[in-house]
């Protein structure tokens, strides 16, 4: 069975910095392009990042460009997300999520993690 | 611009017809996807590639293209259908933008 699950989420204060988490397993991992998204509380679903299978290519929304890193550790199976200099617009449900393969859908899904940023 | 415009919401009686656009300009040179996403639950692909349809999702579930637009129908709506909507495109490397979201209610 194919899952991602992420953890990392938690309370901080602005200006600070968190990293996520996301652990593959059910699929060989290091063949796919992962993608972070987030969901603002009673928002709708925003973009992050997305990183190629061999991790080497990342892009980023523009919101997040310059303080959100997206990274991958193919012998561990995980997808991470370095988050800093946090700002309370941040806060969200942050998902990871696969890329389907020859595409740019997006699979298969975490169930996400929340992130609060307030002080 | 990869901005793309869903309408907020669709309301629908059970057994009749949604439909729900998705624009953008970028959709006329990039495949478009869709989300439904139920409360409290994370997103599911239910079409790729602009019309196709992932194993599993219902065939009540379609959608189609015409220049920068993409429409998705839900036919013979059902109560297990409303939830929140979601289109996707995304340029060659991977960079994604999602629509706004249309909440889809069952009355």
């Amino acid at each position: 069975q194919e899952k991602l699950a992420e953890s990392g989420g938690g309370v901080v204060q602005p200006g600070t910095s968190l990293r996520l988490s996301c652990d593959a397993s059910g699929f060989r991992f290091s063949s796919y392009a992962m993608h972070w998204a987030r969901q603002a509380p009673g928002k709708g679903l925003q973009w992050v990042a997305v990183l190629r299978f061999d991790g080497s290519n990342q892009n980023y929304a523009d919101s997040v460009k310059g303080r959100f890193s997206i990274s991958r550790d193919n012998s561990k199976n995980k997808l991470y997300l370095q988050m800093r200099n946090l700002r309370p617009e941040d806060t969200a449900v942050y998902y990871c999520a696969r890329e389907r393969g020859g595409s740019y859908a997006l699979d298969v899904w975490g169930q996400g993690t929340t992130v609060t940023v307030s002080s | 611009s990869h901005d793309l415009t869903q309408p907020p919401s669709v309301s629908v009686s059970p057994g009749q017809t949604a439909t729900i656009t998705c624009s953008g300009d970028a959709l006329s040179r990039q495949y478009a996807y869709w989300y439904q996403q139920k409360s409290g639950q994370a997103p599911v692909l239910i079409i790729y590639e602009n019309t196709e349809r992932p194993s599993g999702i219902s065939d009540r579930l379609s959608a189609s293209t015409s220049g920068t637009t993409v429409t998705l129908t839900i036919s013979e709506a059902q109560p297990e259908d409303e939830a929140d909507y979601y289109c996707q495109t995304a340029d060659a490397t991977g960079a994604s933008v999602f629509g706004g979201g249309t909440k889809v209610t069952i009355l």
